[in-house]
Formats: structure tokens, C-alpha cells, sequence
């Protein structure tokens, strides 16, 4: 069955960059996109964007816009999540999860295991 | 600020029903996009248990059902058992935001 497995965790400096990678398995990694959520501790779930790996088209949240880069690679079957000019504030588990498009159509199904960031100095 | 709120607990005995709310608004649920609903243990995952507004994946028990009308979404367990304490978050699309929104969140105890 379909399968995500991410990066193990990270430890950064502010002002520092991150990048988390996702080998999918299990399905036709081209057939669905890829998206990400992030998880403050101890908070609700935050989609932070979402990738084609068919086309490499992209699309992400406002906030983020200009931090976040997401791409994919077809011929391992990855997806990568690079997070730029880090603050305490991107402390959080970071998930890739099957699913999204560019309109409103979709869920999210199956989950990675989380990618834990922590962004101390 | 999530754009999809929940109330943050709900409680119940053993065999009993609850019902967790996700409520929108016009740029979201009150504009008929699918509603899908997640469940969450602590230091795991979340996981997918209904999707497009109530259709529950293959494996997830019959006891959780979804549905949904004007802004907002429900979620129900029926014959609450303790094996479902865990959080569970609503998510939808947002036409004016132009991507994905969840919910705040639900913690569900089981007295």
C-alpha cells in the first residue's frame, strides 16, 4: 500500500535552512500530489503548500510565500520541503502527506511519519 | 488562525455519542467543498477516517460518521470506546485563502 517515509529530525540555527525529503512508495508517485503540514508543539495542523510531481507545478501558503520551496524528484520517487530564514517559530514536526491539486479537490492520505524541526540557537 | 473552528474538547462515556462541529463559512464549507476529517493519537501521525463530507476509508469503523450542511461539518462517534480518546482536526478548501484549512482541533476524553 502507499507509504511515505521522511528525513530523520533536525536541529537549526535561526536564520539557518532546513530541507526534508519524503520517499513515497506503494503508488504511481506521478498519479498524486504531494502535499506539506506542520505542527507547532502542542498545536493544531498548519498546510503549508503543495507540489505536482507529474508537472512540477506548486502552490503555497501566503504566509510562507517566499520561504518555502517544494519539489520533487520522479526518478526516486521523492519529494523535498526546504524551509529558508528559520525562527523559533518553525519549531514544529513537518509532514508530507499523498494528496492536494491545484484546486479544491482532495485529502490527504497517507501521512508521513513527521520530520521534527527545532530551530534553537 | 485557523478559518474552521471546533470546539477544543468533547467528552463521553463508554458506548456513548458524540459529536465534534467544524463550522466555516462562505468561502469554504458554505461553498460546498468537501469536508474531510482526521484523526490524531499523541506523538503520532494524524490519519485519514472520512473523506468528501462522510465516506469512511476502508478499515475505519462504522461508529465514525460524517455530514455536513450550510457552513458547517460534524463528525459522530457512536458507541464511544476507549481506543478513541485522540484529537481530531476537520479540513476543507478555501477559496478566498486559495489553498487548504483545518480545523482547530477536538480533544476527545473518554470518561
Amino acid at each position: 500500500q502507499a507509504q511515505l517515509v521522511q528525513s530523520g529530525a533536525e536541529v537549526k540555527k535561526p536564520g539557518a535552512s532546513v530541507k526534508v525529503s519524503c520517499k513515497a512508495s506503494g503508488y504511481t508517485f506521478t498519479n498524486f500530489g504531494i502535499s506539506w503540514v506542520r505542527q507547532a508543539p502542542g498545536q493544531g495542523l498548519e498546510w503549508m503548500g503543495w507540489s505536482s510531481p507529474y508537472n512540477g507545478e506548486t502552490k503555497y501558503v501566503q504566509n510562507l510565500q517566499g520561504r518555502v520551496t517544494l519539489t520533487t524528484d520522479t526518478s526516486t520517487y521523492t519529494a523535498y520541503m526546504e524551509l529558508t530564514s528559520l525562527t523559533s517559530d518553525d519549531t514544529a514536526v513537518y509532514y508530507c502527506v499523498r494528496g492536494g491539486s491545484s484546486g479544491p479537490k482532495g485529502w490527504f492520505d497517507p501521512w508521513g511519519q513527521g520530520t521534527l524541526v527545532i530551530v534553537s540557537s | 488562525q485557523s478559518v474552521l473552528t471546533q470546539p477544543p474538547s468533547v467528552s463521553g462515556a463508554p458506548g456513548q455519542r458524540v459529536t465534534i462541529s467544524c463550522t466555516g463559512g462562505r468561502s469554504n464549507i458554505g461553498a460546498g467543498y468537501d469536508v474531510h476529517w482526521y484523526q490524531q493519537f499523541p506523538g503520532a501521525a494524524p490519519k485519514l477516517l472520512i473523506h468528501e463530507d462522510s465516506n469512511r476509508p476502508s478499515g475505519v469503523p462504522d461508529r465514525f460518521s460524517g455530514s455536513k450542511s450550510a457552513t458547517s461539518a460534524s463528525l459522530a462517534i457512536t458507541g464511544l470506546q476507549a481506543e478513541d480518546e485522540a484529537d481530531y482536526y476537520c479540513q476543507a478548501y478555501d477559496s478566498r485563502l486559495s489553498g487548504y484549512v483545518f480545523g482547530t482541533g477536538t480533544k476527545v476524553t473518554v470518561l
